[in-house]
Formats: C-alpha cells, sequence, structure tokens
C-alpha cells in the first residue's frame, strides 16, 4: 500500500521569507513522488516531480523540492515566498514496484501574508 | 490545446436524481481518473481506467459508475444522488502507466461543483 502525510494543514509564512510544505510518504518499493498546487476554484496544476537522480527536484513558478529517502520525505521549498503563492498544495505518490494510479495527500493551505 | 475539459462546472441535485458528469481529454493519454475532494480531506479516488474498455474502482466507488468506450471520454454517473455526494469532482489523466514511463503526472480539469438537496 501506498500513502502520503501532510502534517500541517496550513502554513503561514510573510512575503520574502523562505517557504517550506511539508510531505512525507509510504511504499513497498521506490517512489515516484509529485507535488501541485490549486488557486481557488481551479484544478490541480502539476508543479514539480521526482522520478530518479537529484534529490533536489526544481518546478514551476521557483519551487524546489527535496527527496530524503532516509527520511521518506518530500519537501516543497521557495526562497522567497510571493503573496501569489497562496494557495492549496498537495503531495501525492506512486509506488513504482505498484499500483499506477497516485494517491494524494490531504493538502496544506499556504497563506503568504504582505 | 483543451488538455481535461469537464462539463458541467456546476450543479445542484435533487435527491434521488440522477447525472452524468462529463469528462474528456485530447492528449491520448491512457490512463484516466475520477476523484472526489471534500474539505480538510484530499482527494479520494472513485474509478479509474487503465484504457478504452477497462475501468476499476477506487477508494470510494459507491453510488458512481462509469464507463470507457473511447480513449478520450470518461463519464462519471451518478445514480440516486445522495446529499453525501455533494462535493467537488475532478477528472485527470496521465501519459503513461508503463513501468518505468517518466512523463506520469496528472492533467487535471477545472472540476465539477455538485450539490444534493
Amino acid at each position: 500500500a501506498q500513502s502520503v502525510a501532510q502534517p500541517e494543514d496550513q502554513v503561514n509564512v510573510a512575503e520574502g521569507n523562505p517557504l517550506t510544505v511539508k510531505c512525507t510518504y509510504s511504499v513497498s518499493g521506490n517512489p515516484y513522488l509529485f507535488w501541485y498546487v490549486q488557486y481557488p476554484n481551479r484544478g490541480l496544476q502539476f508543479l514539480l516531480k521526482y522520478i530518479t537522480g537529484d534529490n533536489l527536484v526544481k518546478g514551476s513558478y521557483g519551487f524546489e523540492a527535496e527527496f530524503n529517502k532516509s527520511q521518506t520525505s518530500f519537501h516543497l521549498k521557495k526562497p522567497s515566498a510571493l503573496v501569489s503563492d497562496s494557495a492549496l498544495y498537495f503531495c501525492a505518490v506512486r509506488d513504482i514496484g505498484g499500483s499506477y494510479i497516485p494517491t494524494f495527500g490531504r493538502g496544506t493551505s499556504l497563506i503568504v501574508h504582505p | 490545446n483543451a488538455g481535461v475539459t469537464q462539463t458541467p462546472k456546476f450543479r445542484i441535485l435533487k435527491i434521488g436524481q440522477s447525472m452524468t458528469l462529463q469528462c474528456t481529454q485530447d492528449m491520448n493519454h491512457n490512463y484516466m481518473y475520477w476523484y472526489r475532494q471534500d474539505p480538510g480531506m484530499g482527494l479520494k479516488l472513485i474509478y479509474y481506467s487503465v484504457g478504452a474498455g477497462i475501468t476499476d474502482k477506487g477508494e470510494v466507488p459507491n453510488g458512481y459508475n462509469v464507463s470507457r468506450s473511447t480513449t478520450e471520454d470518461f463519464p462519471l454517473r451518478l445514480e440516486l444522488a445522495a446529499p453525501s455526494q455533494t462535493s467537488v469532482y475532478f477528472c485527470a489523466s496521465s501519459e503513461t502507466g508503463v513501468r518505468g514511463g517518466t512523463d506520469t503526472e496528472a492533467f487535471f480539469g477545472q472540476g465539477t461543483r455538485l450539490t444534493v438537496v
């Protein structure tokens, strides 16, 4: 079975400060990991993914994420937050050796204050 | 490139009514999915399809049905609507489920907000 946890329902950060949105996962084999963003009244948009290779993955809008196999984590980061980054963020996982279907976390609401 | 298109965007149903949520994608993706999103609960998989003619149940299939007669279309049918089906429904597709494939991210539609009263 595969699962993903986003331990924070909400993250608050001031504009210009670095931000981190946390994600941990559980799979029986090796993971494919994804981050998506959802703006109000919109569908989810793909941000970045880890398949293999470098543990630091760079994606859209200046976001990056670090894959840590020993801690089974894939935290989303950005060096300097913008008010426009305020949205709902979802982490997702697929087990390379198992189901092809992604499992999503519950989502973390990011609020960037001016 | 339209991507994944869902209709309608909003709908109000009375208890016991039926309806079909439409989903079509123009990316020739083999995998398609239906999720429902409830506040604070993330996305729950209702049904999925790995190709035309093949469908399977997800985590919360009760009260729903699907078909996949073509690669492009994956409609979701609600029979005998209940208040518990009030939710936002998302259709998504992805390019490959082949082991080792790298183009695996999902593309989502804009969602259908359904209220059952």
